[in-house]
């Protein structure tokens, strides 16, 4: 089962900042939120991670609440290449035994 | 550097035969993991090994199966083919404890 819940689709106004969220209440202590896109079949893309700190590079951002049960992938000025599979997921650095599950994403929609 | 390379990029089998499809890691890199994408079920996480071991397997029959050589070269076979197992074939690298995972293109393969 997936550790993580995204919405399915999103729609976002090109130039627009684009906001993705993600659902991981059962994050452990040690689990870094890592969000990765796939355009149209290719091989997913790293984008960027964070424990519990906020993170930009870029290519984006990533607020992370508090608690780490939520975050925020935000594209601050998204363009029609953005429009892709967003997942996000949850791994750790530390327990050699967790299984990589991405789940379903959410695909995002730049629209002109 | 090289990114991951998957070969072959698509192939056609029928039901019943078997397929190896192989990949090359990142020079460095020691964990490779390998994900089955159909459109129904998104991407699935298959196996993982690290350092000629598997590490983690998914929630597959014993048909798909994998290793990994000293080069840390991985391949994944799948046999007696049943037309659901039409999907892109997707591996990842990474360092091995947990971080950034760089994905190749994918092999996709048909079942007729």
């Amino acid at each position: 089962d997936a550790k993580t819940t995204q919405p399915p689709s999103m729609d976002c106004a090109e130039g627009r900042a684009a906001n993705l969220p993600c659902n991981h209440s059962t994050i452990s202590g040690n689990e870094y939120v890592y969000w990765y896109r796939q355009i149209h079949s290719q091989g997913p893309q790293y984008i960027i991670h964070g424990l519990k700190n906020n993170e930009t590079n870029e290519m984006a951002s990533l607020i992370i609440t508090e608690d780490r049960k939520s975050s925020t992938l935000i594209l601050p000025h998204a363009t029609l290449r953005d429009t892709a599979v967003y997942y996000c997921i949850v791994r750790s650095t530390m327990n050699r035994d967790d299984k990589i599950i991405f789940g379903k994403g959410t695909r995002l929609h730049i629209l002109p | 550097k090289a990114g991951v390379t998957q070969t072959p990029r698509y192939l056609i089998k029928t039901r019943g035969q078997q397929v190896t499809l192989s990949c090359s890691p990142i020079s460095g890199h020691r964990s490779v993991s390998w994900y089955q994408q159909t459109p129904g079920q998104g991407l699935q996480f298959l196996f993982e090994y690290f350092s000629e071991t598997q590490r983690n397997k998914g929630n597959f029959p014993g048909r798909f199966s994998g290793r990994q050589f000293s080069n840390s070269r991985s391949e994944m076979n799948v046999s007696t083919l049943e037309l659901g197992d039409s999907a892109l074939y997707l591996c990842a690298s990474s360092t091995g404890m947990g971080g950034e995972l760089f994905f190749g293109e994918g092999s996709r393969l048909t079942v007729l």
